[in-house]
């Protein structure tokens, strides 16, 4: 079967830095990206790990550890624009399955 | 450029109705997807489709059936509508299988439906 498990949500100041984590159980696995979707719009694609390492693009980073079935999605510089659901999301052997989905809150 | 565009944005239904949803998208994607979004359940794949005249079952595709009989439409039929169906309704298209940043999912902006 397929599953990732990320919290459900997390709140952090404006300026800061944020880590999103996501495990994952998925079957012939390929890679591991992430989305955003604030409220009441679409998700949006953010980025796409297919090796372990760091991704870098702007202010977000991406991780994956496949030995560790893990990884992150790094926010900083936190904006107040960045409230928003992330999802992480398992391209697997059959499809892309998401995440249930972290909501971030951007305080002042 | 238009992406993926969903028809229509809010229906409301009663149970035992039937209704289809549209989805068209004009970036010569091969691959299209239907999801369904809950309140703490995330996205959920209900029907896929590879190619024109292709579909395929996802995670949860009781009560549901699709057709692509061409390449840029993807429908997505409710033949009775039941109140668990009630839900926000995506639809998505790739180019090629998920597998990398060159091929992300394109969302359309949703269908909110309720069944009462």
């Amino acid at each position: 079967g397929q599953s990732l498990e990320q919290p459900s949500e997390v709140t952090a100041v404006e300026g800061a830095i944020v880590q999103i984590n996501c495990t994952y159980q998925t079957s012939g696995f390929y890679g591991l990206s992430w989305y955003q979707q604030h409220d009441g719009g679409a998700p949006t694609f953010l980025s796409y790990n297919g090796l372990d390492g760091l991704e870098e693009t702007g202010r977000f980073s991406s991780f994956l550890s496949r030995s560790d079935s893990y990884g992150y999605l790094l926010l900083q510089e936190l904006q107040m624009k960045d409230s928003a659901s992330y999802f992480c999301a398992g391209t697997g052997a059959n499809n892309l399955f998401f995440g249930t989905g972290t909501r971030l809150t951007v305080i002042p | 450029n238009a992406g993926v565009t969903q028809t229509p944005k809010f229906r409301v239904l009663k149970t035992g109705q039937s209704m289809t949803l549209l989805c068209a998208q004009d970036m010569n994607h091969e691959y299209m997807y239907w999801y369904r979004q809950d309140p703490g359940m995330g996205l959920r794949l209900i029907h896929y489709s590879v190619g024109e005249g292709t579909t395929a079952k996802g995670e949860v595709p009781d009560g549901y059936n699709v057709s692509r009989l061409k390449k840029q439409n993807f429908l997505l039929g409710l033949e009775s509508a039941a109140p668990s169906q009630t839900s926000v309704y995506f639809c998505a298209s790739s180019y090629y299988y998920p597998t990398g940043e060159n091929s992300p999912l394109h969302f359309g902006n949703g269908t909110r439906l309720t069944v009462t």
